[in-house]
C-alpha cells in the first residue's frame, strides 16, 4: 500500500449505530487531518494531529471522537449522528517540517447517516 | 483571520485550450503557501502546484502554473492545453501555521468542465 488509505470507502449508517472510519498513511508523516466536505460546502478542518497529539479541534460536535493510535493510523468514532452529518470524509498527512508542507489526501469515505 | 475566495462556481474550457481558475486570499501573516488541489468525481484529492509566499518565481508543474501576484494577493491556476481528464473540482488553499501546527484552509471550488 501506499500513500494514505481510508477504509470504508462507503458507509450508511442509521442515527443510534456506532461506527468508525479508518485511515492509514504509509509516508512516513509525522501530522494527520481529518476534513469533512458536505455538499456545496468548503472542505471543513475537524482535527489535526500533530505527532500524534491532538493539536486541533474545530469546534467539532461530541459524537465525533478522533484517536490517534501512533503516526501512522487515525481514526475517527462516530455515534449517535445525524442525518446532515453526511458528508465525504477525508484524511490528509503531512510532514510538518517540510518547505511545502503538502498535504496527500486519501480517497475519502462517503458517509451516509439515515 | 485567513480567508481564501474563489468566485468561480463552474467554468466550461475546449479541449486543448487554456483555462484559468482565480483564487484570492487574505492573511496578515508575512509567511504562507498557496496550494492548488484537483479532485476529480472519485472523491480523491490530488495536489497539483504550490507556491511559497517568498517564492520570487511563479510555479510552474507540467500544463500547470500558478499566477502568484502577491500585492494583489491572488493566486490563480492556469492550465494550458485543456484535456477531457481535467474536468473536476479545483480547490485553492492556504497554508499558515498556527497552535503548534500547520493548517490549510481550502476555498470553495470551481467545477471545470473541459468540452470535446
Amino acid at each position: 500500500e501506499t500513500g494514505v488509505t481510508q477504509t470504508p470507502r462507503h458507509l450508511v449508517m442509521g442515527m443510534t449505530n456506532k461506527k468508525s472510519l479508518k485511515c492509514e498513511q504509509h509516508l512516513g508523516h509525522n501530522a494527520m487531518y481529518w476534513y469533512k466536505q458536505s455538499a456545496k460546502k468548503p472542505l471543513e478542518l475537524m482535527f489535526v494531529y500533530s505527532l500524534e497529539e491532538r493539536v486541533e479541534n474545530n469546534s467539532v460536535p461530541s459524537r465525533f471522537s478522533p484517536e490517534c493510535p501512533n503516526s501512522s493510523h487515525l481514526f475517527l468514532h462516530l455515534h449517535t449522528l445525524q442525518p446532515e452529518d453526511s458528508a465525504l470524509y477525508l484524511c490528509a498527512s503531512s510532514q510538518d517540517r517540510g518547505r511545502a508542507n503538502e498535504q496527500f489526501f486519501g480517497p475519502g469515505t462517503r458517509l451516509t447517516v439515515l | 483571520a485567513q480567508k481564501i475566495t474563489q468566485t468561480q462556481p463552474g467554468m466550461f474550457v475546449q479541449e486543448k485550450e487554456a483555462v484559468t481558475l482565480d483564487c484570492t486570499y487574505d492573511t496578515s501573516d508575512p509567511s504562507y503557501g498557496l496550494f492548488w488541489y484537483k479532485q476529480p468525481s472519485s472523491g480523491e484529492m490530488i495536489f497539483l502546484i504550490y507556491q511559497g509566499s517568498y517564492d520570487q518565481q511563479n510555479a510552474t508543474e507540467g500544463r500547470y502554473s500558478l499566477n502568484f501576484q502577491k500585492a494583489r494577493k491572488s493566486a490563480n491556476l492556469v492550465i494550458s492545453a485543456s484535456q477531457l481528464g481535467d474536468s473536476a473540482m479545483y480547490f485553492c488553499a492556504m497554508r499558515f501555521w498556527m497552535d503548534s501546527s500547520y493548517k490549510l484552509i481550502f476555498g470553495s471550488g470551481t467545477r471545470l468542465l473541459v468540452r470535446p
